[in-house]
Parts: C-alpha cells; structure tokens; sequence
C-alpha cells in the first residue's frame, strides 16, 4: 500500500534535547512538508522540499531542522533551541504541489 | 493577517440537520482551494479540490463550492460518522513549491 508513515506515534523527551521525527513515503511524491498543529490553530509551516537536498524555510522553521538526502525521506529534527516543542506534528508529500497528502503524525511532549 | 477564515469555530448539528461550513480567503490570485477532513489524533484526509468560481464537487453527504472569495462545505443530512475538524487550505498565485496556507478549522459534531 502507497502512502506516508511517521514515526513514533508518541515521543517524550526532556527539555534541552535534540529529537528526530521520521517521515517516509512511498507514493513516489516530489515535494515534502512539515507542519506543526496546536489546539485552536492552523497548520503552520515549518519546512518544504522539493527535490533532494534542497529544502526551504516555512513559517516557522526557527528550533527546527530537516534534511532530504533521499525522495522518500524527510526527517525533521526538534532542537533545544526551539521554545515550545509540544505539539503535534504532520508530515505531507505532493506529486504536483496541489494536493498534499498527510502522515498519520507524531504527537511531541517535551517536559 | 489570515488568509484562510473559518466559520464557524464549532457546530453541532442533530443527525439528518443539513448545514454549511464557511470558509473564506485573501490570496490575490487563486490557484486551488482544499478542504480536507481530520479526526481527533490524526492526519488529515484529502476531500476536495476546487480550482475556479463555479466550480462544485460532490462525496457523499458532502458537496464543495467556490466563488471569488468563499468556499462552502455543504453536509446533506449527516450522520455521526462525519463528526470531525473539516479544514480549508489554498494555494495562491505567488505560492512557492506548493505551499498551503490553512484555516483553523470547523469542529462539527453530528449527534443521534
């Protein structure tokens, strides 16, 4: 079956470490993006890429960091320098750059 | 400044009530309008594309619609089982690899 995996579903960390979220496709998409959801708020941008390894800042990329080193992949690390990491986060690919398909996400506590 | 208006933040219909969920937008110039369907937990999940004043789209209980400034999510006679967050999302004309801009949602809730 073609579609987008994250992994973990759940991920605990302490404060002041870095995380690793993984995000994987297998629909044969170009484009790939990381959002961030908070309760009563949009999906926000925090990164986007089209090709391997080139990638682009979203709204919201300051404490986080990606890389895309293969078409499949796109993990998006959380640093310690982002402020307010809790949140759940979605990962989405595009074969076009018009519809976007989304991962099953990765809900982060950091405490 | 949103460039993707929701309304309303919340509705709750009894099961068979038909309504419309409002979204409204400011890009300059239009290049799709997407409205998906998230439940508690999860991802969103793809419903429609809308591309063009005029244009309507149809699944199920749902039906999609797009003028120059609004889009409406139309739900015919729903059922519990379309309880959920629909969001609204569009793409403008300056947008630059795809990139989406989103709505905070409607949380619809559909009780028997």
């Amino acid at each position: 079956d073609g579609g987008i995996t994250q992994s973990p579903k759940y991920l605990f960390r302490k404060e002041g470490q870095n995380v690793t979220l993984s995000c994987e496709q297998n629909l044969n998409h170009d484009a790939m993006y990381w959002y961030r959801q908070d309760p009563g708020q949009g999906l926000r941008l925090i990164y986007y890429s089209q090709i391997v390894n080139d990638f682009q800042k979203g709204d919201i990329a300051e404490g986080y960091s990606v890389s895309r080193e293969k078409k499949e992949s796109f993990p998006l690390t959380v640093t310690s320098a982002q402020k307010n990491p809790t949140a759940f986060y979605l990962c989405a690919s595009s074969i076009d750059g018009y519809e976007q398909y989304f991962g099953p996400g990765t809900r982060l506590t950091v405490t | 400044e949103d460039q993707v208006t929701q309304s309303p933040e919340a509705l709750r219909l009894q099961e068979g009530e038909s309504s419309s969920l409002n979204c409204s937008y400011t890009v300059s110039g239009l290049r799709g309008l997407f409205w998906y369907r998230q439940d508690p937990g999860k991802g969103p999940e793809f419903l429609f594309t809308l591309y063009s004043a005029g244009e309507e789209k149809e699944k199920e209980r749902l039906k999609a619609t797009l003028t120059k400034k609004e889009s409406f999510l139309h739900i015919t006679a729903p059922k519990p089982e379309d309880s959920a967050t629909y969001l609204c999302a569009v793409r403008d004309r300056g947008s630059t690899l795809g990139r989406l801009y989103f709505g905070r949602g409607t949380q619809l809730t559909v009780w028997p």
